[in-house]
This record gives C-alpha cells, structure tokens and sequence, in this order.
C-alpha cells in the first residue's frame, strides 16, 4: 500500500526566505508526483504535476523535483511571501490505479 | 476561483437526519471524485465516477450514497451518519480518470458537522 510521508508537519520562515518541503513515497510505481497548495477551510490548488518520466518542473517561483528510484520529491519555494502561507500537499497517482495518495501536508507560515 | 463548486458550504446534521451534498463542475470533465478530509489525517479517496459509471468505492460505509446523474454534476447522499463522519468533504474532477498528465480540480468543500 502507497504511503506518502511529509516533512516537516510545519514550517515558519521570514519573508524572503528560500526553503525546501520534502516528500517521500514507499511505492515507486508511479504515474506521476502532484504538489497542491490548500488554503484554510478552502479546496486544493494545484502546483505543478511531475511525470514520472520527468525530473523536475518549474512554475515561478515555485520547482519541484522528482527522483523515483529514491521515492523522494522537493518542492522549493524562492524569496518566500506573506502570501505563500498555506499547507502544501504532496500527492502520488498510482500505477494502475489512478488514485492519488496524499501526504498529510506541511503548513507554512511566512512571517512579514 | 476553480470551476467546481460545492453546495453547501457548511452543514450541521443530526445522527437521523437525511442530507445530500451537490458538486458541480463547469470544466467539460469527465471524472468527478468524492474526498474526505479530517484533521490530522491525509485526504482519503472515497469514490469515483468516470464518464457517469462509478468506478471506484473505497471501501465507504454504505450511509454515503453517491449519486453522478451526468458528467458535470455529482451528488453524495448522507444519511445515519455518526459523529466521526465530521470532516471537510471535497469534490474533485479532472479530464478522465486514466489520464497520468492531467491534474484534478478541486472545490471549495463541504464542512459537514455530525451532532
């Protein structure tokens, strides 16, 4: 069974800060890696989406990168904004089933 | 804002009471997904409707009733519920269920109470 860790749970940072969030899976067998952005009592948004194929994706300020062998995933966050603040989801699509399998999410304060 | 839009946006419910939550995507999708979210847990799959057949039931309760009339809209009828069916339900659509380039689109959610 797929399971989709996240670390950290949490993360403050100050206003202009680079950071990293981390994502790691235990099935290798993936259609592709999708990092969400939610939002307080809201939906998901969706970040970017990295194919399996694929070893990284940019959009802005915003890259995740994708090792498959390993299970990990990074999405980096440069010159970070009040506005970034958030919990960010990291999400498998599994071979063959097409469901996607979430992690718990980091929530991300940026202090101004 | 998404195209998928989620009514209501909160209910409160007793244990015996019927209720029906309504997804709507405006996006010409073909797959519409239902999702429950509770606190300190990841978002779980609950079903699937892919052109207007359901295909996945994730081993729900059978007090959730989902209901896909067409392609655009989605309904899950809740009924007997108990306290612990509290959570954040999200509704969710995307192109076609077997499509490994395309995203899903999430709604707003239904924040649903069981007294």
């Amino acid at each position: 069974k797929q399971e989709v860790t996240q670390i950290p749970a949490a993360l403050s940072v100050p206003e202009g800060e680079n950071l990293v969030l981390n994502c790691s899976f235990t099935d290798s067998a993936i259609y592709n890696l999708q990092w969400f952005r939610q939002d307080p009592g809201k939906g998901l948004t969706s970040l970017l989406l990295i194919q399996s194929s694929q070893r990284e994706q940019t959009s802005g300020r915003l890259n995740a990168s994708l090792d498959k062998s390993s299970g990990r995933s990074t999405l980096y966050i440069a010159a970070s904004q009040p506005g970034d603040s958030a919990t960010y989801l990291c999400a498998v699509m599994g071979a063959g089933s097409y469901q996607l399998t979430f992690g718990k999410g980091t929530k991300l304060s940026v202090i101004p | 804002e998404t195209g998928v839009t989620q009514t209501p946006r909160h209910l409160v419910m007793g244990m015996t009471n019927k209720k029906s939550l309504k997804c709507e995507q405006h996006l010409g999708h073909n797959a519409m997904y239902w999702y429950k979210q509770s606190a300190k847990k990841p978002l779980e799959l609950m079903f699937v409707y892919n052109f207007k057949e359901q295909t996945e039931n994730n081993s729900v309760p059978s007090r959730f009733s989902p209901e896909c009339p067409n392609s655009s809209h989605l309904f899950l009828h809740l009924h007997t519920l108990q306290p612990e069916d509290s959570a954040l339900y999200l509704c969710a659509s995307s192109q076609e269920q077997t499509s490994p380039t395309d995203t899903q689109y999430f709604g707003p959610g239904t924040r649903l109470t069981v007294l």
